[in-house]
């Protein structure tokens, strides 16, 4: 594998499942990010991991709870969403702060 | 606020017909402005960093030029692989160090 890699691609749940997302890089960088990306809006930052610690939770509701066990494994745990939770996750990295971020190729989200 | 705008919200070309994305952004101190590629269903493609007025990259048929107030995506005799939505983003000086703020985006989509 090489680049950044997420799983699943496509993911249906309903109001009440608990999922998770998952995000893996390849690149030996050291932060990590996770964007949502909604039809007819910009890329929103949502969290941002720089080795293994949080350093930024751009107002993100508690139903959405992320996880960085390591500087290359990034999770975005899932718990009773809505229909508006409905878009594109990504997942990006880069090597420091000023850098350049990679990003995967997302996870389409439906929430029923 | 840091502020991004692009222009126009989409644009059909002829192959081999040259023109030119506008992004403009707002911004207190710029690090840098970043261009990415994202085709459908597919997470953005990295391109170009920008970090000073008057500097200028180039990559295949694509250019990128940064003025104090906005950049230019210059695309010489497209082809159909060039059609995608082409994103802007900024990074400020000071504040949050990762964050990039996003535009909407153009939608290029390139006739054969």
């Amino acid at each position: 594998e090489t680049g950044v890699t997420q799983t699943p691609r496509h993911l249906v749940m309903g109001m009440t499942n608990k999922k998770s997302l998952k995000c893996e890089q390849h690149l030996g960088h050291n932060a990590m990010y996770w964007y949502k990306q909604s039809a007819k809006k910009p890329l929103e930052l949502m969290f941002v991991y720089n080795f293994k610690e949080q350093t930024e939770n751009n107002s993100v509701p508690s139903r959405f709870s992320p996880e960085c066990p390591n500087s290359s494994h990034l999770f975005l745990h899932l718990h009773t969403l809505q229909p508006e939770d409905s878009a594109l996750y990504l997942c990006a990295s880069s090597f420091a702060a000023y850098n350049e971020q990679f990003f995967g190729p997302g996870t389409r989200l439906t929430v029923l | 606020e840091d502020q991004v705008t692009q222009s126009p919200e989409a644009l059909r070309l002829q192959e081999g017909e040259s023109s030119s994305l506008n992004c403009s952004y707002t911004v207190s101190g710029l690090r840098g402005l970043f261009w990415y590629r994202q085709d459908p269903g597919k997470g953005p493609e990295f391109l170009f960093t920008l970090y000073s007025a008057g500097e200028e990259k180039e990559k295949e048929r694509l250019k990128a030029t940064l003025t104090k107030k906005e950049s230019f995506l210059h695309i010489t005799a497209p082809k159909p692989e060039d059609s995608a939505t082409y994103l802007c983003a900024v990074q400020a000086r000071g504040g949050s160090n990762y964050k990039l703020t996003f535009g909407k985006g153009t939608l290029l989509t390139v006739n054969p």
